[in-house]
């Protein structure tokens, strides 16, 4: 099946660092979400991308929707420790004639820790 | 606003019974939801993805005797474990689009089920 791969798998972080993870693809997408999971909890929505080129912020947290269509990041920008956690990346594929195809597909995660 | 709820967030029953999880969405209609698990430390796997008024479309590998979901209403989904094993303890976490924005998907808390 199609898959997204999301890197990097985990990472630890200092406070005030800035983060940044992508999703990458051999697939063309028509939507980019990326979710935050904490532990025990359901994936909240962070930022939703619906264009090509498209530069969303919420906050802190920065995310572009790839040119090519195959690809996605997110950045954090001056991290702070309830940034912890996993967030996914997830995407619609697009279709033979440009509409959504098929359901959300999901990257692995990546987990952001605190650096001991 | 796009608040998901599920109902219970955990509950434990022993082998044999038969569980019933509700996802209500609580301040818009959703006219599809989606019944997701997942295994510690791993992504989401979709199990089915649930239309009002129809019957459920389930993934491949998923068994559909075993795992009921009706939607009702474009609100409710429930999902029924029958006659749960140990093997079947996993997190469940529904998810929900609202109408004419299918592509963004917000999730409920999860719900946690053990059998013993």
């Amino acid at each position: 099946g199609q898959q997204l791969n999301q890197s990097p798998q985990s990472m630890f972080i200092q406070e005030g660092e800035d983060v940044s993870m992508n999703c990458t693809s051999s697939s063309i997408f028509n939507t980019w979400l990326w979710y935050k999971q904490d532990p025990g909890e359901g994936p909240v929505l962070l930022i939703a991308l619906y264009k090509a080129g498209e530069l969303t912020s919420n906050g802190r947290l920065t995310a572009q929707f790839g040119i090519t269509r195959k690809d996605s990041f997110l950045n954090i920008s001056a991290s702070i420790p309830s940034d912890v956690g996993i967030y996914f990346c997830a995407g619609r594929l697009r279709g033979r004639y440009g509409g959504s195809q098929g359901n959300l597909i999901f990257g692995k995660g990546t987990k952001l820790s605190v650096k001991p | 606003g796009a608040v998901v709820s599920q109902h219970p967030s955990w509950v434990i029953c022993k082998s044999g019974t038969s569980v019933k999880i509700e996802c209500r969405s609580l301040d818009f209609q959703a006219t599809t939801m989606f019944w997701y698990r997942q295994f510690p430390k791993q992504s989401l796997m979709l199990m089915a993805t649930s239309n009002e008024g129809s019957k459920a479309t389930y993934e491949q590998g998923v068994e559909k005797d075993k795992f009921l979901i009706n939607h009702a209403s474009l609100t409710l989904s429930t999902l029924t474990v029958t006659s749960a094993h140990p093997e079947d303890s996993s997190f469940y976490i529904c998810s929900a689009v609202t109408s004419g924005v299918t592509d963004t998907q917000y999730f409920g808390p999860g719900t946690r089920l053990t059998v013993l």
